[in-house]
């Protein structure tokens, strides 16, 4: 599996935008990005994925470079609620795929009120 | 609601005996689900792939012996921690994808304390 790297730990202030930023330069041609967060004493929860093209769901965006080998999550606005460990995730989602995915270390979020 | 459920949340269990975990897809049926176990202040580590109808992959340096996969329904998949240790105590999370619309989706349970004493 490609692997992504991610800085350790981010800080924002609550209403603040944040830039959450990851980089895959071994990404291949068939790989998507996800992107999933995980709250203290919880199981993961999916936040959004893409494969080339920039992406919008109520929860965040996914800007993508051009050349597929990094990408940012964007949260809008922060909450107390977005503080969590976010983890940028390649998936290859060919025919032998079947939801295996391969955490790395993450990026702790912390929002300052 | 959650899509994807393990029980119990928490269990704490005497050294030497056996626990068991469940996983339950509530709204779609998964052929595979995932276990994955993760310590304090560490990523999730992939334990082994829960095959519907055959046999659990392990991941690399994860005893086959010791954790006990059976995925006899496509609706749940259980992991038996045996003869468990205080080193085993760890939070057990599983996931499974929903193959509906585009497939893309993997939903993971609320995890499992496992507190072994």
């Amino acid at each position: 599996d490609a692997k992504t790297t991610q800085p350790n730990s981010m800080e924002s202030n609550e209403e603040e935008p944040v830039h959450l930023p990851c980089n895959h330069s071994t990404i291949s041609g068939t790989d998507y990005i996800h992107w999933y967060r995980q709250l203290p004493s919880q199981g993961p929860e999916y936040v959004i994925h893409g494969l080339t093209s920039n992406v919008n769901n109520r929860m965040a965006s996914l800007a993508i470079a051009e050349d597929r080998k990094s990408s940012t999550l964007i949260l809008h606005r922060a909450t107390l609620r977005d503080a969590a460990v976010y983890y940028c995730i390649l998936r290859d989602v060919g025919s032998s795929n079947t939801g295996k995915l391969i955490f790395g270390q993450g990026t702790t979020l912390q929002v300052k009120p | 609601g959650a899509v994807v459920s393990q029980h119990p949340s928490r269990v704490i269990c005497k050294s030497g005996t056996s626990v068991k975990i469940e996983c339950r897809s509530l709204d779609f049926q998964a052929t595979t689900m995932f276990w994955y176990r993760q310590f304090p202040k560490q990523s999730l580590m992939l334990m082994a792939t829960s095959n519907e109808g055959s046999k659990a992959t392990y991941e690399q340096g994860v005893e086959k012996d010791k954790f006990l996969i059976n995925h006899a329904s496509l609706t749940l998949s259980t992991l038996t921690v045996t003869s468990a240790h205080p080193e085993d105590s760890s939070f057990y999370i599983c996931s499974a994808r929903d193959p509906r619309g585009t497939g893309n989706t993997i939903y993971f349970g609320e995890g499992s304390w496992l507190t072994v004493v």
